[in-house]
């Protein structure tokens, strides 16, 4: 099946540093991709949709300077956490739509701790 | 707007006891409705789906009807397992290429 690759799956930083996180998917082309982010035992929230060589659009509340979203190829978008702090710290999903089976298919997670 | 809300849990069950995982929607149209189980430190894998009204998706002994008249997708499973123990989301797409709206999460533990 279509798979969708985030790595990396685990990272540690110190605050006011930067972090980025990329997504692929392996097997196909996805001119859409999602950020989500998740909070200890709570769902996904939607942080923004990357459109392959577009302006991301974020959801409100979500500082898009501070979480920028680059999808610069038909496989590949990063996000980058620009000056972390403990309170980013989280649990961050990408998911990629499969274009011909209309079907999101996620990344494994990346597990962000800010010390 | 678009919404989903399942059962908060968790929900504690013994080896081949029988599931049922509540989930209701608010959505404007004909949303496509999914389950997905994400296993401890992993991320999300789809379950089962339906695309439309009556519709029913299984897989893996889980299935869940979609129901219009009842705006519900309720998740069951006839005898569970402790491989079973997860969280499931309950979520709702509107349409091709848009992005899904996702439950609280219900987590599920299987005891031996």
């Amino acid at each position: 099946g279509a798979v969708v690759s985030q790595h990396p799956s685990r990272v540690i930083c110190k605050s006011g540093t930067s972090v980025k996180i990329e997504c692929r998917s392996l097997d196909f082309q996805a001119t859409t991709m999602f950020w989500y982010r998740q909070f200890p035992k709570q769902s996904l929230m939607l942080m923004a949709t990357s459109n392959e060589g577009s302006k991301a659009t974020y959801e409100q509340g979500v500082e898009k300077d501070k979480f920028l979203i680059n999808h610069a190829s038909l496989t590949l978008s990063t996000l980058t956490v620009t000056s972390a702090h403990p309170e980013d710290s989280s649990f961050y999903i990408c998911s990629a739509i499969h274009p011909r089976h209309d079907e999101a298919f996620f990344g494994q997670g990346t597990r962000l701790t800010v010390v | 707007g678009n919404s989903v809300t399942q059962m908060e849990g968790p929900v504690t069950l013994s080896e081949e006891a029988f599931l049922t995982i509540n989930c209701t929607y608010t959505a404007t149209g004909y949303p496509s409705l999914f389950w997905y189980v994400q296993y401890p430190g992993e991320g999300l894998q789809l379950l089962l789906k339906a695309t439309k009204a009556d519709d029913k998706g299984s897989n893996k002994g889980f299935e869940a009807t979609y129901r219009k008249e009842t705006t519900s997708f309720h998740l069951e499973k006839g005898s569970v397992q402790v491989s079973d123990s997860a969280v499931y989301f309950c979520a709702l797409r509107r349409g091709y290429g848009q992005n899904f709206v996702f439950g609280p999460g219900t987590r599920l533990s299987v005891l031996p």
